[in-house]
């Protein structure tokens, strides 16, 4: 069965300081994969998706990811992080089953910014 | 435009009584998902409409939860006798069926609902 496991419960960096969220994934077929992004009070917002070509996609608000199928992983990095990015962040993989296109999310990671 | 909507924002419930929520997707899009997020938790599938027909109930926990969708439109998922563990914000999204595994789920912001 898929799985996605994201390792960090919750992570705090210094405003301006890099930052990488990491991403696991165990899916048996080609991963199509997302990052979302929820912040307190609102819905989840798309940051950037993967599906196939460049393993380095961009995604909105200065984010990208990389996929690496050898270690199954889908990390998110921002190279300066504002405060406005504290949030929860989602890793999720799409998979098929039953008909459907369902989202397999992982438990998400907590971002704090200290300013 | 208009994205997916869903109400109650909030609703707290008496252990088991019925509750109703109730979801507005985007107008066009054909699919319409219902996932539950509970504290500390990712966020798990429970239904899955394709118009108003659900090919894919997988992820409901018990035969207390169900759920409907008129035509394209309105969707309301329904507890009936609620029990605690049902605390947990409720999230709807839809999208485009089309794409197909890479189409883009639109989330509203979910209905938190706390069962006393």
């Amino acid at each position: 069965a898929q799985s996605v496991t994201q390792p960090d419960i919750h992570i705090t960096v210094s405003e301006g300081a890099s930052l990488e969220l990491r991403c696991n994934y165990s899916y048996g077929a080609t991963p199509y994969l997302f990052w979302y992004v929820q912040s307190p009070g609102q819905g989840l917002q798309l940051l950037l998706k993967y599906f196939s070509g460049d393993t380095l996609v961009q995604g909105i608000k200065g984010f990208e990811a990389e996929f690496k199928r050898s270690q199954s992983s889908f990390n998110l990095r921002k190279p300066s992080v504002h405060w406005s990015d504290a949030a929860e962040y989602f890793c999720a993989v799409a998979v098929s089953g039953a008909g459907s296109y369902q989202l397999t999310f992982g438990k998400g990671t907590k971002l704090s910014v200290i300013p | 435009g208009a994205g997916v909507s869903q109400s109650p924002s909030n609703k707290v419930t008496e252990k088991g009584k019925d509750v109703e929520l109730r979801c507005d997707p985007i107008s066009g899009h054909t699919a319409l998902y219902w996932y539950r997020q509970r504290l500390g938790q990712g966020l798990e599938f429970l239904i899955y409409f394709q118009g108003n027909s659900a090919p894919d109930k997988s992820g409901l926990p018990s035969d207390r939860f169900s759920a409907e969708r008129t035509g394209e439109s309105v969707s309301t998922l329904t507890i009936q006798r609620t029990q605690q563990e049902d605390s947990a914000v409720y999230l709807c999204a839809s999208s485009f069926w089309g794409s197909g595994l890479a189409a883009r789920q639109y989330f509203g912001p979910g209905t938190r609902l706390t069962v006393l």
